[in-house]
């Protein structure tokens, strides 16, 4: 157990529509990181919080926006969803300093309709 | 920029034998860090084996050992006794020595390991 928690571990919806995917860090964690890897693919890095702010934006759709709270959850929103979001979202946590690993949560798996 | 490649989509091995996985990385920095993630059939993402660059000493975890080449930017994974529970995609990252908490890992494509009984 990682001690990252995602949910939902599953989610199944129409193109068109919007969803809300959770990720709480581990206890201590200041950094969130999400990541979606398509059917066989490699991680693509969307973003990245730091203890609230944004740090580090990669490959992240306009469609798709995130935010991490004062209690350092985080969200991933995806909108306006096409067949191609369908996916597995991670979030990953770390303590933020320079040597310290990333943890994976296990997941989301977002099937579009 | 950074990036890392890893140069076998896919390998498979015998049960009880030693595999090797190679990774190649390419960057200015002096100052990194290096890491083996394995993401198994479940999906799940776990970190095997992490290399601070500048140790010399070959980091090493159980059955899980790296060769680290600094000069020639390679960190493969060596993995003895293989066992069925190896049988995984094996992901190589990077990330470098930051200080403006900007902690991104750069990935590699993935070595599907398939461990055969």
């Amino acid at each position: 157990d990682s001690g990252v928690t995602q949910t939902p571990k599953h989610l199944i919806t129409a193109t068109g529509q919007r969803v809300t995917l959770r990720c709480s860090p581990r206890s201590g964690d200041l950094s969130v990181y999400w990541y979606q890897q398509s059917l066989d693919q490699g991680l693509q890095f969307l973003i990245q919080y730091y203890n609230g702010e944004e740090r580090a934006k990669g490959n992240i759709l306009e469609r798709f926006s995130a935010q991490q709270f004062p209690d350092l959850h985080s969200e991933l929103n995806l909108s306006s969803l096409e067949l191609g979001d369908s996916a597995l979202y991670f979030c990953a946590s770390s303590v933020g300093d320079f040597n310290q690993p990333q943890h994976f949560g296990d997941g989301t798996r977002l099937s579009i309709l | 920029a950074q990036t890392v490649t890893q140069s076998q989509p896919e390998m498979s091995v015998q049960e009880a034998e030693t595999v090797t996985l190679s990774c190649t990385y390419d960057t200015s920095e002096n100052n990194y860090y290096l890491f083996w993630y394995k993401q198994p059939p479940s999906r799940q993402m776990i970190l095997v084996i992490r290399q601070e660059a500048y140790k010399q000493q070959n980091a090493t975890e159980n059955r899980f050992s790296v060769n680290f080449q600094k000069a020639a930017k390679s960190f493969s994974l060596k993995i003895s006794d293989s066992q069925l529970g190896d049988t995984a995609m094996y992901f190589c990252a990077f990330m470098k020595h930051e200080m403006d908490s900007n902690y991104q890992l750069i990935w590699g494509a993935g070595t599907k390991l398939i461990i055969k009984p």
